[in-house]
């Protein structure tokens, strides 16, 4: 049972353009969310997180959004770069769990020069 | 900070063989993780500690797992027999609690044949 969802396996975005990376999830307990980034033979680096109070969280050129009603969460990135270009993990947590995270799939994004 | 160290790197071993990951997570941090990354399952939580003592080890999929922490700087992920279905890269993360991210090492890359 996944309970994280990225549907989108890849994406492909020209440089300078906006990037929209989408996740879903199905379990009403989850309060926070965050999203980290992988590089090839490296291990996951935490991007941005939001909590479930909030709609929205801006960190430079990365913006999650939230919307509970949805169960639906996006991050987009504006403008991408080539150094942008790895995959996205979309997390979530349940409160009073620690630190304990379900992960999606990941979402492959590649940007073109 | 060095960040969370894995070793090693790489490890190949032959199907029956004991095999021995390696953490130390950051210096301060009283969470670790073990995560298992593998094509079918995505990044999944095996098990994990909180000020040495295991939390929750719902996610390690069979008796042949054992995980320890003797001591706050030291983790071990034991797979005894190892099997060829246990080829994954395995993640340690560790962190300093609620409401932070997770900081992963690089990971080591296990091929059982």
């Amino acid at each position: 049972d996944q309970q994280v969802k990225q549907n989108s396996p890849s994406l492909s975005v020209q440089e300078g353009r906006i990037s929209i990376l989408n996740c879903d999830y199905t379990n009403s307990m989850f309060d926070y969310f965050l999203w980290y980034k992988k590089y090839p033979a490296e291990g996951p680096t935490f991007l941005i997180s939001i909590s479930s109070i909030k709609d929205k969280n801006e960190d430079g050129r990365f913006t999650v959004f939230l919307n509970k009603s949805a169960k639906h969460l996006s991050l987009h990135i504006v403008p991408s770069q080539p150094g942008d270009s790895a995959v996205y993990f979309c997390a979530a947590r349940i409160g009073g769990s620690g630190n304990k995270l379900t992960f999606g799939g990941g979402t492959r994004v590649l940007v073109k020069p | 900070d060095a960040g969370v160290i894995q070793s090693p790197r790489h490890e190949v071993t032959e199907m029956g063989q004991e095999v021995t990951l390696r953490c130390k997570p950051i210096s301060g941090h009283d969470y670790l993780f073990w995560y298992r990354q593998t094509m079918m399952r995505g990044l999944e939580l095996l098990i994990y500690f909180n000020n040495n003592v295991p939390i929750d080890d719902s996610g390690m999929p069979e008796d042949r797992f054992s995980a320890k922490m003797p001591n706050a700087s030291f983790s071990t992920l034991k797979i005894q027999p190892s099997e060829p279905r246990d080829s994954a890269v395995y993640f340690c993360a560790s962190s300093t609690g609620v409401g932070t991210e997770a900081f992963f090492g690089q990971g080591t890359r296990l091929t059982v044949v």
